[in-house]
């Protein structure tokens, strides 16, 4: 079956850091890749998409990555502050075209003062 | 603005019991969706319709029933509530049912089946 696994683990880093989170997927070759961030207590608000075809995507501190061949993706936060601890998720839409996104268990993370 | 409103947030309530949880959309968009959040954080579609029309229906129970009276609507009933339904419901829409779509989440609904 589709499958997407994020590290489950926390992680944990200093501010000024760069976080770095995973994102594997396995049994299928998705066209893109969305990651998520979601706070306690809220919905996931979306932060980027990458396509098959991009190697890279940034937006302002944020990174994320798509390599088909190791079926990874990164997201990766630079110069990270402690608003940016939350849990964050990644998704692919399943076969089909019907835009049902499979979403990873997300990881959370903690960024300390 | 509020783009994605559900309502109630909280819900508490007893086995056997039937509740509906209301979603509304100001986005235009065409595509609602519904999720389940359980303990674990595992966030898993539900269903989805597209203007109206059902486009995903997973292998959830019979008792839950999605309702779309127009498309900036998605409601979900739950008949004979059970233990193992308390969860976090999330409902959410986009643009189309492309994966490329990015989907705006509303606050959810924590339902507590006692």
């Amino acid at each position: 079956s589709q499958k997407i696994e994020q590290n489950s683990e926390a992680l944990n880093i200093q501010e000024g850091k760069t976080a770095t989170l995973t994102c594997n997927y396995t049994n299928y070759s998705p066209a893109y890749l969305q990651w998520y961030r979601q706070d306690p207590g809220r919905g996931p608000v979306f932060l980027l998409l990458i396509r098959e075809n991009e190697k890279e995507k940034r937006k302002e501190r944020l990174k994320v990555t798509f390599d088909t061949t190791l079926k990874q993706s990164l997201f990766h936060i630079t110069a990270s502050q402690p608003a940016d601890s939350a849990t964050y998720l990644c998704a692919y839409e399943g076969s089909g075209n019907t835009g049902k996104l499979i979403f990873g268990q997300g990881t959370t993370l903690q960024v300390k003062p | 603005d509020t783009a994605v409103s559900q309502t109630p947030k909280y819900l508490v309530t007893q086995m056997g019991n039937d509740k509906s949880i209301k979603c509304e959309q100001n986005l235009g968009h065409d595509t609602m969706y519904w999720y389940k959040q359980d303990s674990k954080k595992f966030l898993k579609i539900m269903f989805s319709y597209n203007n109206k029309e059902l486009i995903i229906n997973e292998t959830v129970p019979n008792r839950f029933s999605p309702k779309s009276p127009d498309k900036a609507h998605l409601n979900l009933h739950i008949n004979s509530l059970e233990l193992g339904d308390s969860a976090v419901y999330f409902c959410a829409s986009s643009q189309g049912v492309w994966g490329f779509d990015e989907q705006y989440f509303g606050p959810g609904t924590r339902l507590t089946v006692t």
